[in-house]
């Protein structure tokens, strides 16, 4: 069964600071990742998606990285701003997951906190 | 612009009285699917649909109905709450839900409160 594990919790940065946020899943036969940001209160907003083909995908200051075969991906934020401050959650589409077509198995996030 | 439409925000209701969740997207998408979100165990499929008149259990379908009846709309039923679906719910679609290449889009969530 794919799980999804995202480390550490909740981390805590000056503003300015470049950081890196973690993803782990347990089965490389995956369609996809994304990576999403949820505000308090609010949806999921897609942030990044990479193909398991691919090996990273850019937007902006936002660097994601897959490496299938480990079972990894990171999420790389660049001079990170206060207005950075939400939890990054990231998502992976598996190929095998029994009867349920389609389904995203997510981790259970990364709070980042940007202190200005 | 392209997103998917929850309705209402922001729902408190009693204990067994009928309520449905409606989510409208705009982008033609095929596959729709609905999430719960609760503290500690993260989110969770509860249904799915492949297209109009197709539509499958996720992994939490305890309690929950959908319909697909037009592309756009994928509305969530429950036929009669209790407290434990109380949670945060999430419309989601997708260009196409089998195989890879396409990401989700998620719409703004639905806080509901059973009492």
């Amino acid at each position: 069964k794919q799980e999804v594990t995202q480390i550490p919790a909740a981390l805590s940065v000056p503003e300015g600071e470049n950081l890196v946020l973690n993803c782990s899943f347990t089965d490389s036969a995956i369609y996809n990742l994304q990576w999403f940001r949820q505000d308090p209160g609010k949806g999921l907003t897609s942030l990044l998606l990479i193909q398991s083909s691919q090996r990273e995908q850019t937007s902006g200051r936002l660097n994601a990285s897959l490496d299938k075969s480990s079972g990894r991906s990171t999420l790389y934020i660049a001079a990170s701003q206060p207005g950075d401050s939400a939890t990054y959650l990231c998502a992976v589409k598996p190929m095998n997951y029994g009867g349920s077509q389609g389904n995203l198995i997510f981790g259970k996030g990364t709070k980042l906190s940007v202190k200005p | 612009e392209a997103q998917v439409t929850q309705n209402p925000r922001y729902l408190i209701t009693v204990t067994g009285k009928k309520l449905t969740v409606t989510c409208s997207q705009n982008m033609n998408h095929e596959y729709m699917s609905w999430y719960r979100q609760d503290p500690g165990l993260g989110l969770r499929q509860i249904y799915y649909s492949m297209n109009v008149e197709v539509t499958d259990k996720g992994d939490v379908p305890e309690g929950y109905k959908v319909s697909r009846k037009e592309k756009r709309n994928f509305p969530l039923i429950l036929e009669s709450p209790s407290p434990n679906q109380t949670s945060l719910y999430f419309c989601a679609s997708s260009l196409g839900g089998r195989w890879g290449l396409y990401g989700y889009t998620f719409g703004s969530g639905t806080r509901l409160t059973v009492v």
